[in-house]
């Protein structure tokens, strides 16, 4: 199985920062890397697809980039809305798997 | 617009099954399969498997295999999860999200399944 290593577990941040979340594979996955944001109680919300792909309807702050086994998802400048848990996922091979999400909450 | 909703929350004894379903609208019931992901209280997100609604072809994750039995039904463009001998620690939030075994786009609004004694 593919482990996705996802850094921080929790952040604080203020409304307007730029926020920056890793996920690490372990072995290489070929862009093959979707984050999604989940609110308390709610279902998780598809972000971007493919790496970088933004999802129809997903504010354009809302960036993917990496390759290989390192990737990120930034928010150029944080909202209130976006205050939630973030989690990455591959899909390069079965078992699909998830990292374990990153809590970002207000400073 | 494309809606899953899925049936309602769940109490289960250990060993039960419980059947998990989640009606699909607004799209070709066809064109995506379906993925179903477990969140434990507190937890992350698990994937537990995957059906084609074109063929019924599975991949189930291992941890899972031989416990579960996702279907669907074309004719009431439902899928379902059936998931057996129920333990304490299959307390969670039941998910299908539609899928092409890649991202999921759509989920439906979650089934809570609570094993107890």
């Amino acid at each position: 199985d593919i482990q996705m290593t996802q850094s921080p577990s929790s952040l604080s941040a203020s409304v307007g920062d730029r926020v920056t979340i890793t996920c690490r594979a372990s072995q290489g996955i070929s862009n093959s890397l979707v984050w999604y944001q989940q609110k308390p109680g709610k279902a998780p919300k598809l972000l971007l697809y493919a790496t970088f792909r933004l999802e129809s309807g997903v504010p354009s702050r809302f960036s993917g980039s990496g390759s290989g086994t390192a990737y990120t998802l930034t928010i150029s400048s944080l909202q209130p809305e976006d205050f939630a848990t973030y989690y990455c996922q591959q899909y390069y091979s079965t078992p699909l798997t998830f990292g374990g999400g990153t809590k970002v909450e207000i400073k | 617009q494309v809606q899953l909703v899925q049936s309602g929350a769940e109490v289960k004894k250990p060993g039960a099954s419980v059947r998990v379903s989640c009606k699909a609208s607004g799209y070709t019931f066809s064109s995506h399969g379906f993925s179903w992901v477990r969140q434990a209280p507190g937890q992350g997100l698990e994937w537990m498997g995957w059906i084609s609604t074109e063929n019924g072809d599975t991949k189930y994750a291992p941890k899972f295999q031989g416990r579960v039995t996702m279907t669907t039904d074309t004719s009431t463009s439902t899928a379902y999860m059936d998931l057996r001998n129920l333990r304490s620690d299959d307390t969670a939030v039941y998910y299908c999200a539609r899928s092409l075994l890649a991202a999921m786009d759509y989920w439906g609004q979650g089934t809570l399944v609570t094993v107890s004694s």
